[in-house]
């Protein structure tokens, strides 16, 4: 069963150009998370998706910025006209649906390096 | 809200010592508690997490933590490390009701790093 599949691993873009990264979550999981790891920190959350439907993007910045989660296809966090400060891991995570009190593993994938 | 605050940025332990990692929280409402470790250039492996019940949980690897809620703390503790538990290791928290899903909120991390 293969675990939470990010590609691309690492990507590299000039000042001004898109991100896109890619996120496949283990099967059976419809809960997608995105994270972001900037240098010497521990991880921040971005946002939660269920499929079409972004739930939660509290942590998302307010421009650039967009995640989807399609009925078909892996989960896309986009970043527009990216800037040196974008530069962190972003890890992608799913786990199953859970019940109202939360709690279950959230699987991370190995992430995307841009 | 919640908050985690990893007390050292790093711990160096020669191998088969023992090793204590620490872990604070804060929250207003009750919280699930987790550890998580990084190893370089990879993403983050669970290691043990602690929803209810026994205060003290066991997880993979032969770490475990207590949980203590006056102190509201969750400390990661190994009898004998080995030189390949060198790695970053996170603490993190999610509140609870959750409205379904764990909205983790992590710590800064720790860096272990075991000598031979």
């Amino acid at each position: 069963n293969a675990g939470v599949m990010q590609n691309p691993r690492h990507l590299v873009r000039r000042r001004g150009q898109e991100a896109r990264l890619r996120c496949s979550p283990m099967k059976g999981h419809s809960h997608v998370y995105w994270y972001r790891q900037l240098p010497e920190e521990g991880l921040k959350f971005m946002v939660y998706l269920q499929k079409e439907n972004i739930i939660d993007e509290s942590g998302m910045p307010k421009e650039r910025f967009s995640a989807e989660f399609p009925k078909e296809g892996p989960s896309i966090l986009r970043i527009q006209q990216v800037v040196r400060g974008d530069s962190a891991a972003y890890f992608c995570a799913s786990s199953v649906q859970t019940g109202s009190t939360g709690g279950n593993t959230i699987y991370f994938g190995e992430g995307s390096w841009l | 809200a919640q908050s985690v605050t990893q007390l050292d940025s790093q711990v160096p332990v020669f191998e088969e010592a023992p090793v204590e990692l620490r872990c604070n929280y804060s929250s207003s409402v009750s919280v699930y508690l987790f550890w998580y470790v990084q190893y370089p250039n990879q993403g983050l492996q669970l290691l043990l997490k602690y929803l209810s019940g026994s205060t003290l949980v066991k997880g993979i690897n032969g770490f475990e933590a207590e949980f203590n809620k006056s102190q509201t703390s969750f400390h990661l503790r190994k009898p004998s490390v080995h030189i390949s538990d060198t790695a970053e290791y996170f603490c993190a928290v999610s509140g609870f009701p959750s409205g379904g899903y764990n909205k983790l909120i992590f710590g800064a991390g720790t860096r272990l790093a075991v000598h031979p």
